[in-house]
């Protein structure tokens, strides 16, 4: 079965300092992960995408993430927050080989502060 | 290429009414998934289609299904609406790989 935890369900930073979103999954197979953003209103737009080639991958906007399969980790990472950064961020992990469902975090809502 | 569109953005309905969703993938794209977004579940998976074949269901009740088309296009449809139907249903399209690319959904309040 796979799933992610997301710890941290609100997050505030001040604009320019480092952001980390943390993501933890579970999956019994070799996992598929990804990262969303949430922008009110909207529907979800793709960040970045783990897919077991290089395990620190890059994103859109500056973000990154880093894949540690010893920590079942999959940090989402940017080094100086931006205002436009404000949203809601979702870390899921893919059903597995041959299925298109996506198991999601329960969201880490970033505040960035002025 | 245009994204993922859904129509309608907003619904309003009332409890034991049905209604159904729709949504167009990305051209060329030829599977469509479908999720329900609310503030006490999260997100959601509800079924995938593939060539308008089901390929994969979430655990939700039978009244929640869905078709694809054979030009990929997709419906939804909810029947005998609950007060917790309220929510933001996502459409999602991909080529057949891993990665999905949603619409801006479809947000249907049941009153």
């Amino acid at each position: 079965a796979q799933s992610v935890t997301q710890l941290g369900s609100h997050v505030s930073v001040s604009e320019g300092a480092l952001v980390l979103l943390r993501c933890n999954y579970s999956s019994s197979v070799p996992p598929y992960l990804f990262w969303y953003v949430q922008y009110p209103n909207q529907g979800l737009q793709l960040l970045l995408k783990y897919t077991s080639a290089a395990t620190l991958v890059k994103g859109i906007n500056g973000f990154e993430a880093e894949f540690k399969k010893s920590e079942t980790s999959f940090h989402l990472t940017k080094p100086s927050a931006h205002m436009s950064d404000a949203a809601e961020y979702f870390c899921a992990v893919s059903g597995g080989t041959g299925a298109n469902n996506l198991f999601f975090g329960t969201g880490t809502r970033l505040t960035v502060i002025p | 290429k245009a994204g993922v569109t859904q129509t309608p953005r907003y619904l309003i309905k009332t409890r034991g009414q049905q209604v159904t969703l729709s949504c167009s993938p990305i051209s060329g794209h030829r599977s469509v998934s479908w999720y329900q977004q609310t503030p006490g579940q999260g997100l959601q998976f509800l079924f995938e289609y593939f060539s308008e074949t089901q390929r994969n269901k979430g655990n939700f009740p039978g009244r929640f299904s869905g078709r694809q088309f054979s030009n990929s296009r997709s419906e939804m449809n909810v029947s005998t609406l609950e007060l917790g139907d309220s929510a933001l249903y996502l459409c999602a399209s991909s080529s057949g790989g891993e990665t999905q690319y949603f619409g801006p959904g479809t947000r249907l309040l049941v009153l």
